[in-house]
């Protein structure tokens, strides 16, 4: 079936510091990708939707400076926390769609990210 | 708008029992997609079950069914002859025709007693 991969999927850094997650569909073309956090115990909450070649949709009251997505290609797109902090420690996961937009995402195993 | 509602916090269930997981849901798309999705302490996301909207016939996968009642707006999850395996988090989830977002539920965390 398909695979999403996510990396890294755990960081631990000092506050300031920024942190580069990639998502990558291995065996599809991933026209739209997804970025939630989910902090423990409760939902994904939807943070920004990225499509190939285009700039991301951020869900609102997510700012889009502090979170800065890449979606380059059809197979990787990247989140990078800039200067982060510890309220920014969480779980991110992402997930891709394929082209055909009735099929379910396929979620990447998260990044359980903490600072320090 | 699309709101997905599950009521559950918690439920236990017995091994060997069968547990139903409640999930609600609200669109204005006349057809859409449903998912429920499970994530177990290793935090990965799984697809247990899905439905089409315009499907009558409730979505089945092993020992994993849905009650899909459409005028209700209900979806609910059965587990048959459940497992310690089965102890996880689950989430409803929904998606428009034409939207591009899965809007999830709060989740319910099922534990199983041996």
């Amino acid at each position: 079936g398909a695979v999403v991969s996510q990396h890294p999927s755990r960081v631990i850094c000092k506050s300031g510091t920024s942190v580069k997650i990639e998502c990558r569909s291995l065996d599809f073309q991933a026209t739209t990708m997804f970025w939630y956090r989910q902090f423990p115990k409760q939902s994904l909450m939807l943070m920004a939707t990225s499509n190939e070649g285009s700039k991301a949709t951020y869900e609102q009251g997510v700012e889009k400076d502090k979170f800065l997505i890449n979606h380059a290609s059809l197979t990787l797109s990247t989140l990078t926390v800039t200067s982060a902090h510890p309220e920014d420690s969480s779980f991110y996961i992402c997930s891709a769609r394929d082209r055909q937009g009735n099929q379910p995402q396929h979620f990447g195993d998260g990044t359980r990210l903490s600072i320090l | 708008a699309q709101t997905v509602t599950q009521s559950q916090p918690e439920m236990s269930v017995q091994e060997a029992e069968t547990v139903t997981l409640s999930c609600t849901y609200d669109t204005s798309e006349s057809d859409y997609y449903l998912f429920w999705y499970k994530q177990p302490p290793s935090r990965q996301m799984i697809l247990v079950i899905r439905q089409e909207a315009y499907k009558q016939q409730n979505a089945t996968e092993n020992r994993f069914s849905v009650n899909f009642q459409k005028a209700a707006k209900s979806f609910s999850l059965k587990i048959s002859d459940s497992q310690l395996g089965d102890a996880a988090m689950y989430f409803c989830a929904g998606k428009g025709e034409y939207g591009n977002k899965l809007v999830f539920g709060a989740g319910t965390i099922l534990r199983v007693k041996s």
